[in-house]
């Protein structure tokens, strides 16, 4: 699996759009890229999922440029309930369940 | 749908005992269970697959004698830590596998805490 970089922490205020980058250079033609949350003593929440250009559900956007090695979350207003880690994931999709590997993630604060 | 649950949600056991934690798809079929390992401030590391009727796969560097796995059903994977260390002390979760999308869906997770 592609290997990921990602900003150790972020700090945000509520009310504020935060964006989160995650480089991952060694992307492959069939690999998909997933963002998933992960609070305190709880198991990870998947977020969104892109291939390219840019995909927008009800908590998130992913913005994905041309050449895929990197690709960024945006979550619009945050509040205080979005503190939290945030993973990037790398991997194909429809080729048998891949192993997910997580890097560090980011530990977003939002503040008052 | 695609709900995933952990039992014990959290469990202290003496050291040298062993304790089994259960990892459930409560709405859908996974052949396929995955278990990570989960060490304060730091990230989520794969233990094992686990596919229902066969032998788990483990990872390097994972006791496959001390981490027991046993995928007996379509809805119902166990770990089970054997001779348990406190530093065998750690947040255990699960994640289901939904075979038509190869989506996975996480547990909450089980803490487990050796004395």
């Amino acid at each position: 699996l592609a290997k990921t970089t990602q900003p150790i922490s972020m700090d945000s205020y509520e009310g504020q759009e935060v964006n989160i980058t995650c480089s991952h250079n060694n992307i492959a033609t069939n690999d998909y890229i997933t963002w998933y949350q992960q609070f305190p003593s709880q198991g990870p929440r998947f977020i969104i999922q892109g291939y390219k250009t840019k995909v927008t559900n009800e908590v998130a956007s992913l913005f994905i440029p041309a050449d895929r090695k990197s690709s960024t979350l945006s979550l619009p207003r945050v509040s205080l309930s979005d503190t939290a880690v945030y993973y990037c994931l790398v991997g194909g999709m429809n080729t048998g369940f891949q192993k997910l590997v997580f890097g560090t993630g980011t530990r977003l604060l939002v503040s008052p | 749908g695609a709900v995933v649950s952990q039992h014990p949600s959290r469990v202290i056991c003496k050291s040298g005992t062993s304790v089994k934690i259960e990892c459930r798809s409560l709405d859908f079929q996974a052949t396929t269970m995955f278990w990570y390992r989960q060490f304060p401030k730091q990230s989520l590391m794969l233990m094992a697959t686990s596919n229902e009727g066969s032998k788990a796969t483990y990872e390097q560097g994972v006791e496959k004698d001390k981490f027991l796995i046993n995928h007996a059903s379509l809805t119902l994977s166990t770990l089970t830590v054997t001779s348990a260390h406190p530093e065998d002390s750690s947040f255990y979760i699960c994640s289901a596998g939904l075979a038509e999308t190869y989506e996975q869906y996480f547990g909450p997770g089980t803490r487990l805490t050796v004395t």
